[in-house]
């Protein structure tokens, strides 16, 4: 059971460009979570998936874009990268009904 | 802006003395969790307490809240090497919005 993955692990991409990064789940779980971890602000919520094309923003949504077309992925897009997007990106899923989130081991982001 | 924060924000501590770490938020919640994370690797969810909760254990771990002090404490007994790690409290404010504190990193020295 691979439980919650995401691609790629760690991801070097210059200012403007386009990346995804890629989380998938196996446990059918309904909600889909992405955060991003910087030092001195721990964890904020980008966006979040409540089930397959439902998707509502978090606390920083700007330059990020989400979709779910599948109940086991739930992609994150910076349609033009910034360097202020540097960070740790962090993919976490729960059951409906349930609590507690399981992330994923994370991204680690760096925009030249 | 983060819903918790820890205090401290580092901690040291030899194997086998009990850690204390404590979180303070700003706005009514519906519970508050504490999650570990390992160098280099996602987080972990080690217990969660209900806003009509006063104290809760599990295990090595104790936590505590006071709604009327909007405060947590994570207490860990006997502390071992592999408890290295940095602790985070999180507030669910709404049925989705998990908001995390900066947390505390805390080392067990062998």
């Amino acid at each position: 059971d691979a439980g919650i993955t995401q691609s790629p692990r760690y991801k070097i991409t210059e200012t403007g460009r386009q990346v995804t990064l890629m989380c998938h789940q196996t446990w059918s779980h309904s909600y889909m979570f992405w955060y991003r971890q910087d030092l001195g602000h721990g964890l904020r919520l980008i966006y979040y998936s409540a089930a397959a094309d439902i998707t509502d923003k978090g606390e920083v949504p700007d330059g990020y874009v989400v979709s779910r077309s599948k109940t086991e992925n739930f992609p994150l897009t910076l349609e033009s990268a910034t360097r202020s997007q540097t960070s740790v990106y962090f993919c976490a899923s729960r059951q409906e009904g349930r609590e507690t989130q399981y992330f994923g081991p994370g991204t680690r982001l760096l925009v030249l | 802006s983060q819903q918790g924060e820890e205090d401290p924000q580092a901690l040291s501590i030899q194997e086998g003395e009990n850690a204390t770490m404590n979180c303070s938020y700003k706005t009514s919640i519906n519970n508050l969790q504490w999650y570990r994370q390992n160098s280099g690797r996602g987080l972990v969810h080690l217990i969660l307490i209900r806003s009509n909760e006063r104290e809760k254990h599990s295990g090595r771990l104790r936590v505590t809240l006071d709604t009327s002090k909007k405060s947590s404490s994570l207490l860990i007994t006997a502390s071992r090497a592999a408890d290295t790690a940095s602790y985070f409290c999180a507030t669910l404010r709404g049925a989705n919005n998990l908001f995390f504190g900066t947390g505390t990193r805390l080392t067990v020295i062998p």
